[in-house]
């Protein structure tokens, strides 16, 4: 079985600080894909920044980053300069070769930016 | 531009109705998706679809149904057996199996049944 496990239901980051996101993942699948959606208060689910199971190096996209931790099972995304825009609710997902198309996603995590 | 469309934005019913939602992409993805969300919760699957003609549910998919008669259209009925039916609903579509790939979402449609 698949699951993705964000325990923080809500986070505060002083504007311009960084700020870390957890993310726990549990797959029996050899092969998968991890990803982190950000969902403003308009509803629609914006894709970030992706991270492959065989991925050497962690993912880069501009001010975000996601700390891979193979054997932890944990990919946690780092927003670096934290800006008012970046308030907003974050979902982290993953897929999996053997499980075909289906995507499974967390509860997410409520990110409000302080000025 | 290529993307994923919803309509209506929001849609107010009365209880006991049947209600469709539409969704369509001009993305060529084979893969599409129906998701529900509550306030302040994830998304929960409702239904999947890989191919024309073919489903699958989803970890929800009481009191919904589906159909996927073309490759760009996958509409959702929320049918008046489904208990609790006014929440957010997200449809997504990917390309199939191909993980590397992301879901691509449409902008969502909010049901209100009164």
């Amino acid at each position: 079985a698949q699951k993705i496990t964000q325990t923080q239901p809500g986070m505060f980051v002083q504007e311009k600080e960084a700020v870390t996101l957890d993310c726990t993942y549990d797959t029996s699948d050899p092969s998968y894909g991890l990803f982190w959606y950000k969902q403003p208060s308009s509803g629609e689910m914006i894709f970030l920044i992706y991270q492959g199971s065989y991925d050497q190096q962690n993912a880069t996209e501009g001010r975000y980053s996601l700390n891979f931790q193979k054997a932890r099972k944990s990919a946690n995304l780092v927003i670096s300069a934290s800006q008012l825009g970046d308030s907003a609710m974050y979902f982290c997902a993953m897929r999996g070769w053997n499980t075909g198309n289906q995507f499974y996603f967390g509860t997410g995590t409520s990110l409000t930016v302080i000025p | 531009d290529g993307g994923i469309t919803q309509s209506p934005k929001y849609l107010f019913r009365k209880e006991g109705q049947n209600v469709t939602l539409s969704c369509e992409q001009n993305l060529n993805h084979d893969a599409m998706y129906w998701y529900r969300q509550d306030p302040g919760q994830g998304l929960r699957l409702i239904y999947y679809s890989q191919i024309v003609n073919d489903f699958q549910k989803g970890d929800i998919a009481e009191g919904y149904s589906v159909s996927r008669e073309k490759k760009e259209s996958f509409p959702l009925t929320v049918t008046s057996a489904q208990k609790n039916p006014t929440a957010f609903y997200l449809c997504a579509s990917s390309i199939l199996l191909a993980g590397v790939d992301e879901q691509f979402f449409g902008p969502g449609t909010r049901l209100t049944v009164l």
